[in-house]
């Protein structure tokens, strides 16, 4: 079946250390997003891929970066830089003219 | 830049009833696509309807349905016989055609409107 696969699904991160948050789709998109979202929150843009090796900054990348080396992947690593990292973390793809497609997210906890 | 209001952050509904969710948005586009996302519990991300805006018609998914007002920029949902898995976090959201080019596929979210049902 095709689907976007986020893992893991909590994510624990001690002080001062960088995590990698994985996200694969097997839909044969080009665009994936990777989203924010804090309690009582919307959801606020990271960062976004609409092609292969190449990603833009979304409205809140300080403390994040992201690598796009195949259409299938889109990883997101929260380094140390990011000082307020505990949040759900929610990966999208997108078809030409289609809805978003949304993983089932991380939750990160910084401990 | 689009954005997306939902100016009730929480709603509540007995079962079987019907309520209404708002939702409105700014744009300076003619042609966009519009949707709605449901968030239970376990935090998925389901969409419920989407609706282009080229079309009149408002779109229905089988208790769902959507009034959508182009030119006052305004797409409610409606939820008919409401059930109690219907409570959920509901997000409104904005995208452009792949055809705009850059930032086309973004997705522009208002901030949720939380919904209780009632037993």
């Amino acid at each position: 079946d095709g689907g976007i696969t986020q893992s893991p699904k909590y994510l624990f991160r001690k002080e001062g250390q960088n995590v990698t948050l994985s996200c694969e789709q097997n839909l044969n998109h080009d665009a994936m997003y990777w989203y924010r979202q804090d309690p009582g929150q919307g959801l606020r843009l990271i960062y976004y891929s609409q092609i292969v090796n190449d990603f833009q900054k979304g409205d809140i990348a300080e403390g994040y970066s992201v690598s796009r080396e195949k259409k299938e992947s889109f990883p997101l690593t929260v380094t140390s830089a990011q000082k307020n990292p505990t949040a759900f973390y929610l990966c999208a793809s997108f078809g030409v003219n289609t809805e978003a497609f949304f993983g089932q997210g991380t939750r990160l906890t910084v401990v | 830049a689009q954005t997306v209001t939902q100016s009730q952050p929480e709603m509540s509904v007995q079962e079987a009833e019907t309520v209404t969710l708002s939702c409105t948005y700014d744009t300076s586009e003619s042609d966009y696509y519009l949707f709605w996302y449901k968030q239970p519990p376990s935090r998925q991300m389901i969409l419920v309807i989407r609706q282009e805006a080229y079309k009149q018609q408002n779109a229905t998914e089988n208790r769902f349905s959507v009034n959508f007002q182009k030119a006052a920029k305004s797409f409610s949902l409606k939820i008919s016989d409401s059930q109690l898995g219907d409570a959920a976090m509901y997000f409104c959201a904005y995208r452009l055609p792949s055809y705009s080019g850059a930032g086309s596929y973004q997705l522009t979210f208002g901030k949720g409107t939380k919904l209780s049902v009632i037993p």
